[in-house]
């Protein structure tokens, strides 16, 4: 069974760093893109970026280009998102997700259960 | 703003039949993925490709393209059929992704 098991919630202050995890089972974890997604709260689904786990290839959304960081460990089948300097506008959920599919057809069939972020000033 | 846009909201009474259409440029070569979303819960994948349903979809949800459109229909609405429904694809360069803003659905 294909599972992506997130961090949990955080509660950090402005200016403060993070990284939060995505991990993979039950598939090979290198075969498979990777996507993050910010919810902001009462807001719909913003794509952050992506990330091929075999070779650490990444695509950032230009919205997000700069304010965060996406990586791969193999080694743990996890995938990251990490932030240097969080502002209080990062306040959200986060998920991520399997991109499955090619070219004209994609689409996320499995999705981690998210990761809530608040950030205060 | 969204490459794709949707319209913010739709009603529909029980059992009656829906549509939600998604709007972008990309659409004419890139098919859209659609997913539901509850409140307080991860988005589910219901329909991709050309009309495709995952397994444990209803066969209730069913999609559909032309042109620069995507529409989903929900035939037979039900009451947890009540969600936020978001189009994605890939954006008209083809190098990003991008979701819609997200319809609302309310079934009466």
């Amino acid at each position: 069974e294909v599972q992506l098991v997130q961090s949990g919630a955080e509660v950090k202050k402005a200016g403060e760093s993070l990284k939060i995890s995505c991990k993979g089972s039950g598939y090979t974890f290198t075969d498979y893109w990777i996507v993050w997604v910010r919810q902001m709260p009462g807001k719909g689904l913003e794509w952050m970026g992506i990330i091929y786990p075999g070779d650490s290839d990444t695509r950032y959304s230009p919205a997000f280009q700069g304010q965060v960081t996406i990586s791969a460990d193999k080694s743990t089948s996890t995938t990251y998102l990490q932030w240097s300097s969080l502002k209080a506008s990062d306040s959200a959920m986060y998920y991520c997700a399997r991109h499955d599919g090619g070219l004209r057809v994609m689409y996320f069939r499995h999705w981690g259960q998210g990761s809530l972020l608040t950030v205060f000033s | 703003s969204s490459e794709l846009t949707q319209d913010p909201a739709v009603s529909v009474a029980l059992g009656q039949t829906v549509s939600i259409t998604c709007l972008g440029d990309s659409l004419i070569t890139y098919y859209a993925s659609w997913y539901q979303q509850k409140p307080g819960q991860a988005p589910v994948l219901v329909i991709y490709g050309k009309n495709s349903r995952p397994s444990g979809i209803p066969d209730r949800f069913s999609g559909s393209s032309s042109g620069n459109t995507a529409s989903l229909t929900i035939t037979g609405a039900q009451a947890e059929d009540e969600a936020d429904y978001y189009c994605h694809s890939r954006d008209s360069s083809g190098n990003q992704y991008v979701f819609g803003p997200g319809t609302k659905v309310t079934v009466l």
